[in-house]
This record gives C-alpha cells, sequence and structure tokens, in this order.
C-alpha cells in the first residue's frame, strides 16, 4: 500500500530557531501534498496544501511566511517552522493520496506518523 | 469556516460489543466522506470511506452509513475489541481535493 515517511518524528528546539521537517511518499509519486497541525486532544487542521513545482497554498490564518513549504519533487514535500516560537509547538502531520484518476479526487489520504515539535 | 464533527465525544464500550460512532458534516455540497482512526503519536490510518451515491458501505467488522439529509455520518464497528481503541475521524472532501476533519470521538474498550 501507499507509504508516507515524515522525518523526523519528534524535534526539541530553542525559541528563535528554524525547523525543517521532511515528508516523503514512498512507492508512490504525490504531486499534491498536505500538511495537517494538531494540538492535544484536538482534531487536525488544514495548514496548508503542497503543490509539486509550485507555491503552496495556505489555508485562511497560517502565515507563509512562518511555515515555509517546498515540493520539489514528485516523492518529497518539506515544511520549515521559521522563528519558531513555544506556541509552534504541536503535531505536525504530512499526508498524500495516490495521484488521482482523471477528474475525481475521491481517494482516502495517506498520512505520515507525524513529527512533534517542541519549542523551549 | 466549514467544519465536520462539532464535538468531541468519548465513548467506552464493553469489548464485545458493538460501536457506533456519530459525526455531523456542514458542507451539504461534499460528495466523499472518510474515517479514520489514530492511535496515540501516530498518524491517522485509513478505515473505510463513503461516496455520496451511497448511503452504506461495509467493510471487515466496520460499516458506514450516511444520511445526506440530515448531514450525518455513522461508523459502527462489530464485535469491538481492545486493539480498535484510539480516537476516530470523521472527515469529507470540500473544495474538490482538501479533506477535513471532524473533531474526533475517542474510543475506550474495556477487556
Amino acid at each position: 500500500g501507499a507509504v508516507v515517511s515524515q522525518h523526523p518524528s519528534w524535534v526539541i528546539c530553542k525559541s528563535g530557531t528554524s525547523v525543517k521537517i521532511e515528508c516523503r511518499s514512498l512507492d508512490f509519486q504525490a504531486t499534491t501534498m498536505f500538511w495537517y497541525r494538531q494540538f492535544p486532544k484536538q482534531s487536525l487542521m488544514l495548514m496548508a496544501t503542497s503543490n509539486e513545482g509550485s507555491k503552496a497554498t495556505y489555508e485562511q490564518g497560517v502565515e507563509k511566511d512562518k511555515f515555509l513549504i517546498n515540493h520539489a519533487s514528485l516523492t518529497l514535500s518539506t515544511l520549515t517552522v521559521t522563528s519558531a516560537h513555544p506556541e509552534d509547538s504541536s503535531f505536525y502531520i504530512c499526508s498524500a493520496r495516490e495521484n488521482p484518476g482523471q477528474g475525481t479526487y475521491n481517494s482516502p489520504l495517506h498520512f505520515g506518523n507525524g513529527t512533534r515539535l517542541t519549542v523551549t | 469556516g466549514e467544519s465536520v464533527g462539532l464535538h468531541l465525544p468519548t465513548l467506552s464500550v464493553q469489548e464485545g460489543d458493538n460501536s457506533i460512532i456519530n459525526c455531523a458534516y456542514s458542507n451539504s455540497a461534499s460528495d466523499y466522506f472518510i474515517w479514520y482512526k489514530q492511535e496515540s503519536g501516530k498518524g491517522p490510518q485509513f478505515i473505510i470511506d463513503i461516496r455520496s451515491n451511497m448511503d452504506k458501505r461495509q467493510g471487515q467488522r466496520v460499516t458506514v452509513l450516511l444520511n445526506k439529509t440530515v448531514k450525518h455520518l455513522s461508523l459502527q464497528i462489530a464485535a469491538t475489541q481492545p486493539g480498535d481503541s484510539a480516537v476516530y475521524f470523521c472527515a469529507e472532501n470540500t473544495g474538490g481535493f482538501k479533506t477535513i476533519f471532524g473533531a474526533g470521538t475517542r474510543l475506550f474498550v474495556k477487556a
């Protein structure tokens, strides 16, 4: 089955530093990947859609200069949390679906195992 | 903004019993719905999905019911096992390819 790998699984950084999280589709190509954020005991909130070879699309209220997304290949998207602050501490999860057939996106997302970011 | 599943209830069931997890969605234009299971510290795992032209779909031990009239989804788990303990999210495809998650339900299975 389709596997999404995310790295690192956890990271602790100091306030003001930047952290990069990688998301890879291991056995399929993904022109689009999705980044979610999850606070404890809450649901997943969509942050942005990562588009291979073009700019990411951010959801309302998500700072694009704060959360830099790069999708340089069909199997890799990266999320960089810039100048991290304690309020950025969260669980970040990426996902992708195998390239859908023409005209439909009605297939499930495959998720990585998330990255636990703690900013001290 | 749009939301799916406006509450986060907790469901506790006895091992072997059937579980029913409910979800309300708000976007009547959504045409695809998915249930995910999330274990602690992991990403969501696909369980079952259903398209809007169906009202029921069965998998192995799981059934999803869709009532478009009242915008309601349910997940039924037969013969619930301790390994089913997790948080369950319903989600919908909205705006074509974006998947929006509901608030989730925590399922506890008592042995």
